[in-house]
């Protein structure tokens, strides 16, 4: 079965580094999203993108983030200067159709970043 | 209180029995989705069920809506040492394109 794969699966950077996340969604799969997960919190929602523009943000998702969908396969997210509090495992997720529209996301296994 | 709050938060039961979390939201939704979330891995997605259906079985998964009462329930009969997992909760607004999840239950099946 077709899954979403990201790398690296432990990425550890220095506060004030940038760091990329790299992510290969499922390949007939048109809406990408960015969530994360604080250590023994919810499931939060960063970015969504489709068409190669950002569809929605959250509030988390401030002038340190972007996102980058650079060729055909991988959808990238750069932040550019990390700090303590953007340690959390990042999940990125993809899905056949829109959400809203009874389209189930189909998630990574994560990258856990630790910001030191 | 927030979008997609589920309870119970922990609950340990034995091989065998049936399991139930419900969930709670406060807005309108779309669909209601629960997920399973393996220690350490990403969320893999269990069921769906539309803001127009009340009961939905998938396999030993029962999920029902009531949309008056803003909640749902997620059954798990004759539920399996494998089961052993955190369960969430996620609601999709009518627009817009993100999942609200809840807090999850933290689910031990003891064999």
């Amino acid at each position: 079965e077709p899954e979403v794969t990201q790398t690296p699966s432990h990425q550890v950077t220095q506060m004030g580094q940038e760091v990329i996340l790299r992510c290969v969604p499922i390949s007939n799969h048109l809406y990408f999203y960015w969530y994360r997960q604080i250590l023994g919190q919810k499931v939060e929602f960063l970015v969504s993108f489709y068409n190669n523009e950002i569809s929605e943000k959250s509030e988390i998702f401030d002038d340190q983030f972007s996102v980058e969908r650079p060729d055909g396969s991988n959808f990238t997210l750069k932040i550019r200067s990390t700090k303590l509090e953007d340690s959390a495992m990042y999940f990125c997720a993809s899905s056949l159709g829109p959400a809203g529209y009874n389209s189930p996301l189909h998630f990574g296994n994560g990258t856990r970043l630790t910001v030191t | 209180s927030q979008q997609g709050e589920e309870d119970p938060q922990a609950l340990s039961i034995q091989e065998g029995e049936n399991a139930t979390m419900n969930c709670s939201y406060k807005t309108s939704i779309n669909n209601l989705q629960w997920y399973r979330q393996n220690s350490g891995r990403g969320l893999v997605h269990l069921i769906l069920i539309r803001s127009n259906e009340r009961e939905k079985h998938s396999g030993r998964l029962r999920v029902t809506l009531d949309t008056s009462k803003k909640s749902s329930s997620l059954l798990i009969t004759a539920s399996r040492a494998a089961d052993t997992a955190s369960y969430f909760c996620a609601t999709e607004p009518y627009s817009g394109s993100r999942l609200t999840f809840g807090e999850g239950t933290q689910l031990t099946v003891n064999p």
